[in-house]
C-alpha cells in the first residue's frame, strides 16, 4: 500500500503553547486528507477533512480555530493544535486519499501530551 | 462524531481458531475498509471492498460487503498470535467528501 509519513510520532509540550503535526503522503499525491483523534481504547473520530488548496471541512463540535488545518500542496497537511490543554492531550491519526471511493493510507500518528 | 455499530467488541480466542466480526450501519456505504492496529501506531488496511457482494480475501483473512450496502464482515481463519490487535471497519460515505466513518473496533486476543 501506499505510505502516509506523519511527524513527530511523539511530543510533549507545556500549556498553552502551539503545537504542528505533518502528515506526508510519500509516494502518492493525495488529494484529500482526514485527521482523526483517538483516545485510549476508542476508535477513530474523524475531525476534518482537507482537500489541497481549500479550506478544511471540520465534523460538528471539533473547533476550526483550535484545530488548524492547512493542505498547502498534495503531498503534505499540517494540523495545528493551538493554545494547547491538557484535555487536547491524545492520538492524533492523518490518513491520505486518491478523490472519490478508494483507500485511505493511514500515518503511523502522534502521540501529544500537554503538561 | 458518526460511528459504525462494530461486533463484537472484544474476544479471546484459542490459537487456530477461525474469528468472526462485523459492522452494521443505518447509512448506505460506497466502500468498505477493514484496518488492523495496534498499540501506538496507526491503523494499516487489510482489505478494502467497492461493490456490493464482493468477497475479497487477503491471506488468512477474509471479508465481504454486505448486499445492502450498510454492512461488512471480516473472517480471520486459523487465528495465530500476531492477529492480536484492534480491528476496524470504515465506511465511506458515497458523495460529498467522501468520507470515512470508523466502527467502534474489535479487540481480538489470541490465547496460544
Amino acid at each position: 500500500g501506499a505510505v502516509v509519513s506523519q511527524h513527530p510520532s511523539r511530543v510533549i509540550c507545556k500549556s498553552g503553547t502551539s503545537v504542528k503535526i505533518e502528515c506526508r503522503s510519500l509516494d502518492f499525491q493525495a488529494t484529500t486528507m482526514f485527521w482523526y483523534r483517538q483516545f485510549p481504547k476508542q476508535s477513530l473520530m474523524l475531525m476534518a477533512t482537507s482537500n489541497e488548496g481549500s479550506k478544511a471541512t471540520y465534523e460538528q463540535g471539533v473547533e476550526k480555530d483550535k484545530f488548524l488545518i492547512n493542505h498547502a500542496s498534495l503531498t503534505l497537511s499540517t494540523l495545528t493544535v493551538t493554545s494547547a490543554h491538557p484535555e487536547d492531550s491524545s492520538f492524533y491519526i492523518c490518513s491520505a486519499a486518491l478523490t472519490g471511493p478508494t483507500e485511505a493510507f493511514f500515518g503511523q500518528g502522534t502521540r501529544l501530551t500537554v503538561v | 462524531g458518526q460511528q459504525l455499530n462494530q461486533s463484537p467488541q472484544s474476544m479471546f480466542i484459542q490459537e487456530g481458531e477461525d474469528v468472526s466480526m462485523n459492522c452494521t450501519s443505518s447509512s448506505i456505504f460506497n466502500t468498505w475498509l477493514w484496518y488492523k492496529q495496534e498499540p501506538g501506531e496507526g491503523p494499516v488496511l487489510l482489505i478494502a471492498l467497492y461493490k456490493a457482494g464482493e468477497l475479497t480475501s487477503n491471506g488468512r483473512l477474509t471479508a465481504q460487503f454486505g448486499i445492502t450496502r450498510k454492512d461488512s464482515f471480516l473472517n480471520i481463519s486459523a487465528s495465530i498470535p500476531s492477529d492480536v490487535g484492534i480491528y476496524f471497519c470504515a465506511g465511506q460515505l458515497t458523495s460529498g467528501t467522501y468520507k470515512y466513518i470508523f466502527g467502534t473496533g474489535t479487540r481480538l486476543k489470541v490465547l496460544a
